[in-house]
């Protein structure tokens, strides 16, 4: 069965720092990859989403990531986070070969930016 | 535009009572999607429907749980005789075809 892994259950950074969220997931087929945001009190937000092309793929509010097909990853990243980027971040597969059209999610990564 | 909405945001039970858990997707969308958020086992698929096709129940987790899709547009998800382990959020979701899923703020569900 299809899995996502995020590695990174908890982060805490300071404002300013880099953040690198992990994604890895295990479905060989074709995919679409998404990064899913929820702010405190909000409901998921799409942050990102890769179909096909470019593997770096910009977000709002200066997300990117990257999918990189031989590693099975679709890490998130931010050069300079705020503190307004204190959320859960959500990574999710869809796979296009016999998955249906649901999304399978991670187990979420909780960011905290600290001032 | 308006997004995907669902009612009610809160609702609390007693163990063995019947629930009814109401979505409205953005309007034109096609596809509609259920999803449970839980401790411990993160977000979860329950069940997907697209247009007339038969629903893709693979993710419901009983018999207890069904759900239906009324005139291609409002979805109601039913969970009969309730148990605790069935307190969670439950999130709605529409797309159209091939497209990103927007997500409802979710029913709150707590089974006493």
């Amino acid at each position: 069965a299809q899995s996502v892994s995020q590695h990174n259950h908890h982060v805490i950074l300071s404002e300013a720092a880099s953040l690198e969220l992990g994604c890895n997931y295990s479905y060989g087929g074709t995919v679409n990859l998404f990064w899913y945001v929820q702010y405190p009190g909000q409901h998921l937000q799409l942050l990102l989403k890769y179909f096909s092309g470019d593997p770096l793929v910009k977000g709002i509010k200066g997300f990117e990531a990257e999918f990189i097909k031989s590693k099975f990853s679709f890490n998130l990243r931010k050069p300079s986070v705020q503190w307004s980027d204190t959320a859960e971040y959500f990574c999710a597969v869809k796979s296009l070969t016999g998955g249906g059209n649901k999304l399978t999610f991670g187990t979420g990564t909780q960011l905290k930016v600290e001032l | 535009g308006a997004g995907v909405s669902q009612s009610p945001s809160n609702k609390v039970t007693e163990k063995g009572k019947d629930v009814e858990l109401r979505c409205d997707p953005i309007s034109g969308h096609t596809a509609l999607y259920w999803y449970r958020q839980s401790l411990g086992q993160g977000l979860e698929f329950l069940i997907y429907f697209q247009g007339n096709s038969a629903p893709d129940k693979s993710g419901l987790p009983s018999d207890r749980f069904s759900a239906e899709r009324t005139g291609g547009s409002v979805s109601t998800l039913t969970i009969q005789r309730t148990q605790q382990e069935d307190s969670a959020v439950y999130l709605c979701a529409s797309s159209s075809q091939g497209y990103e899923q927007y997500f409802g703020p979710g029913t709150r569900l707590t089974v006493t």
